[in-house]
């Protein structure tokens, strides 16, 4: 069962690098999410996507970009990283986006940290 | 915009003792209450969710209950196992993609 695959796992990048996280669900969901957990914080929202072909921003958009060119992959971008994008990252999935979204998967994350 | 508050930020129990986390929420017209589950190295899990036209909900050991005119909603676990050890997370939203998180409470249940 594969779910929501997340990659890298982790990763050290220099601050102004760009990097790219990769997410991919085999579940055939519509709507796909971004989420990024600070200690203290819980999880907050970056960019979410109802559907494929459209995307949205969350609490905390800004530094971040994403595409849905396809119903399973969904990646995020750092265009010029920042020390303060330090986090451990998560994708999630839902079957329907929208209202009634119900249960969300998550991914294992990946813990980006940002020198 | 929607703000949820959850406390305590840590909490140990003894096993088989209960364990009750609470959450408070800020917009009245948030409607869908879930909680997650993350274990560590992991992504979190739902582990109960409960509507606004609903005052509790249970599944087992565990149970959440929501007083909408107070606008806070609790998660309870009864008969504490070890592997209930995690992090919690309440979450709230208006019946949108948009859920609110709480900032966790990390629990731990003493064997």
């Amino acid at each position: 069962i594969a779910g929501i695959t997340q990659a890298p796992t982790s990763q050290i990048l220099a601050a102004g690098r760009r990097m790219t996280l990769r997410c991919t669900q085999d579940m055939r969901h519509n709507a796909m999410y971004w989420y990024r957990q600070d200690l203290g914080l819980g999880l907050r929202l970056i960019h979410y996507s109802n559907t494929a072909g459209t995307t949205g921003k969350g609490e905390v958009p800004d530094g971040y970009s994403v595409s849905r060119a396809n119903t399973d992959d969904f990646p995020l971008t750092l265009a010029s990283a920042v020390p303060s994008q330090t986090s451990v990252y998560f994708c999630a999935s839902s079957e329907q986006g929208g209202y009634n979204t119900g249960e969300l998967f998550f991914g294992e994350g990946s813990r980006l940290t940002v020198l | 915009g929607e703000n949820v508050e959850q406390h305590p930020s840590t909490l140990s129990v003894q096993e088989g003792d209960s364990a009750v986390i609470k959450c408070t929420y800020s917009d009245s017209a948030s409607n869908y209450f879930p909680w997650y589950k993350q274990e560590l190295g992991k992504g979190p899990q739902l582990i109960i969710d409960i509507r606004s036209n609903v005052g509790e909900k249970k599944d087992q050991r565990i149970a959440v209950t929501l007083n909408k005119t107070a606008k806070h909603f609790s998660l309870h676990i009864t008969e504490t196992q070890p592997e209930d050890s995690a992090v919690y997370f309440c979450a709230a939203s208006k019946g949108s993609y948009k859920l609110i998180f709480g900032s966790g409470t990390r629990l731990l249940v003493r064997p």
